[in-house]
Order: structure tokens, then C-alpha cells, then sequence
């Protein structure tokens, strides 16, 4: 079965400083995406990068930017220049061919001023 | 951008009574989805929409769940007699079966209290 693991369940970071959050997943599938979505105190689901897994090229996103290990089945998210607005949950997902999104169980992003 | 929409943002229901929970999915999906999260925990697969049939459900998606498309445009979710543990955020989700076929645009939630 399909497992998504955030192993961090918070940390913190100084305002303008890099942070890395961690995510690890185990499948057996060839063709999947991986997502990161930041869920602020509104509780709505945003997302922030995705990852084909077909593409050997790590997915970028003005400040955000993932390490896609695909053989280590890893995916993390670096955020640079981290800002206030910042501090939420971050999520890891995963999803393959029967198309339902598995998450992990998020990690807590502090970001201090 | 077109966006999902659910509502209402926030309901508070006795426990044993039914809620209907909305969605309206971005208008050329054809994919639909329901998703819970207990509060401080991850968010989880409730049931998945196609074709006005479920393609899959969860082991959570008991009895006490139905799914239903009433028109060409919302996608509901209900709940015939909400337990105290039904308290959860609701997202519902929908995708089209393009060339971003694996990504679901998820819609802002509705709290559901239940005392």
C-alpha cells in the first residue's frame, strides 16, 4: 500500500533563513505526482509545488523548491528567504493511478521574526 | 481562475441529526472528490465521484455516507445522523481528464461541528 511520511512533525525557522521539510513515500508505482500544499490557520488547502515523477528535473517555484529522489523514494521542500506568512502546516502528498490523494501527516512551519 | 466552491463554511448540527454537505466542482471536471480532516491530523480520503457512480470509497465512507450529483453542477455530500466524531474539516476535490489528469483542485472546506 501507498504510504506517505513526514517524519517532522514541526520546525522552526528565522525570518529570511532556508528550511528544509522533509517527506518520504513508498510505492510501487512508475507514474505518479507529488504535491506540497500549505495549510494556514484557515484550514484551506493550498497548493505550493508539484512533481511529475516521469521528470528528472526538480520542480521550482520562486521561492520554493523540492529535492526529487526518486530511487530513495524522497521529496522534500526548501523554502528560501522563509517570510511571516510562511508559518502554517505543510503537507506531502502523493497520487498514482487510482487517482486518490494520500497525505502524510503534515509538519508545523514556525517562522520567527 | 475557475475555483471549487463549498458551503456553508462552517455548520454546527446536533449529534443524530442529517447534514448535506455542497461542493460545486470547477465546471468541465468530470472527477469528484471528498476529503476529511479531524482536526490536528491529515487529511483523508472519504470517496471519489465519476460518471454518477462512486469509483472508490474508504473504509471511514460507512452507511452513513451518500454522494450525489443533483444537477450538472453540485456534488453533495451527506451525512444521515452525525456522531460526534463525524467533527471534522470537509474538502471536496474535483479533476478533469487532461493533461494535469493526477492533479485535484480542492475547495476551501466546511467545518462540521457536531455536539
Amino acid at each position: 500500500a501507498q504510504t506517505v511520511t513526514q517524519s517532522q512533525p514541526e520546525m522552526s525557522v528565522q525570518e529570511a533563513e532556508t528550511v528544509t521539510l522533509s517527506c518520504t513515500y513508498d510505492t510501487s508505482e512508475s507514474d505518479y505526482y507529488l504535491f506540497w500544499y500549505k495549510q494556514p490557520p484557515s484550514r484551506q488547502m493550498i497548493l505550493v509545488i508539484r512533481q511529475e515523477a516521469y521528470k528528472q528535473q526538480n520542480a521550482t517555484e520562486n521561492r520554493f523548491s523540492v529535492n526529487f529522489q526518486k530511487a530513495a523514494k524522497s521529496f522534500s521542500l526548501k523554502i528560501s528567504d522563509s517570510q511571516l506568512g510562511d508559518a502554517a502546516m505543510y503537507f506531502c502528498a502523493y497520487v498514482a493511478g487510482t487517482y486518490k490523494y494520500i497525505f502524510g501527516t503534515g509538519t508545523r512551519l514556525k517562522v520567527l521574526a | 481562475e475557475p475555483e471549487v466552491t463549498q458551503t456553508p463554511s462552517h455548520q454546527v448540527t446536533q449529534m443524530g441529526q442529517e447534514v448535506i454537505l455542497r461542493c460545486v466542482p470547477i465546471s468541465n471536471h468530470l472527477y469528484f472528490y471528498w476529503y476529511r480532516q479531524i482536526l490536528g491530523q491529515k487529511v483523508e480520503f472519504l470517496v471519489s465521484f465519476y460518471n454518477n457512480e462512486i469509483s472508490e470509497k474508504s473504509e471511514i465512507f460507512d452507511d452513513q455516507f451518500s454522494v450525489e450529483r443533483p444537477d450538472g453542477s453540485n456534488f453533495t455530500l451527506k451525512i444521515r445522523s452525525t456522531k460526534l466524531e463525524d467533527s471534522a474539516m470537509y474538502f471536496c476535490a474535483s479533476r478533469d481528464a487532461g493533461t494535469s489528469a493526477y492533479e485535484q483542485y480542492f475547495g476551501p472546506g466546511t467545518r462540521l461541528t457536531v455536539t
